[in-house]
């Protein structure tokens, strides 16, 4: 499978604890981006990493949210101390040129009881 | 202001009608547009880009209005399987090279 991988597809969590997601992006895309949607609504951009450089941050992603990219291939994205707030669907996707669209994963669905 | 604003519809139609959606969006700088499929519960898929000639690839066609920062869709004959929201999208220039989308447009196709 070429596309951009997404694990795990779904989570449920207490709310307070931690949650780690994975996004394995198409192999020769070097940008990766991660995106939040809630229901009836566009996704909203997070964050942006450029290789393994994060070059920039949303300001939806609070302190209690991380990411990185080590080595400029797959992305993690943690969520710690988790609030029923964060209850949505987390958005991974890849592209070589950025005006060329990006390739979304399937995403990893988020319920915060 | 949004910075890409969409009616979200929902757009009911017949089978075979020709629907029309439009997007605004605010940054007049903004350099690359698109128009993406989202299926209930699915991610978004790239539908197609837009460009200022207008540009068509089968049923659908899109169109924008850099004067007036506008941007539309079109689809003709309309099928059952074109049933989804349809997302307005903007790559805005010094916006670090991430999109920013629009809540989405509704459609549902009825017999």
């Amino acid at each position: 499978d070429t596309g951009v991988s997404q694990d795990p597809r779904h989570k449920i969590t207490k709310r307070g604890q931690n949650v780690t997601f994975r996004c394995d992006p198409i192999s020769e895309h070097n940008r990766l981006y991660w995106y939040r949607q809630t229901l009836g609504q566009g996704p909203e951009f997070l964050t942006y990493f450029q290789n393994e450089a994060q070059l920039e941050k949303s300001r939806l992603l609070s302190d209690r949210f991380s990411a990185e990219r080590p080595k400029g291939s797959f992305s993690t994205l943690e969520i710690q101390r988790t609030e029923q707030g964060d209850s949505a669907m987390y958005l991974c996707a890849s592209s070589l040129v950025a005006r060329y669209g990006y390739t979304f994963g399937s995403g990893t669905r988020l319920t915060v009881v | 202001r949004k910075e890409v604003e969409q009616d979200p519809g929902p757009f009911n139609v017949p089978e075979g009608a020709t629907v029309a959606f439009n997007c605004t969006y605010s940054n007049s700088a903004s350099q690359s547009f698109f128009w993406y499929r989202q299926d209930c519960r699915k991610e978004p898929k790239l539908l197609m880009s837009v460009y200022s000639s207008g540009n068509e690839d089968g049923r659908f066609t899109a169109q924008l209005n850099r004067a007036s920062q506008y941007i539309s869709l079109l689809i003709r004959d309309s099928k059952l399987s074109d049933s989804a929201t349809y997302l307005c999208v903007v790559n805005s220039a010094g916006g670090g090279n991430k999109l920013t989308f629009g809540t989405g447009t509704q459609l549902k196709v009825e017999l």
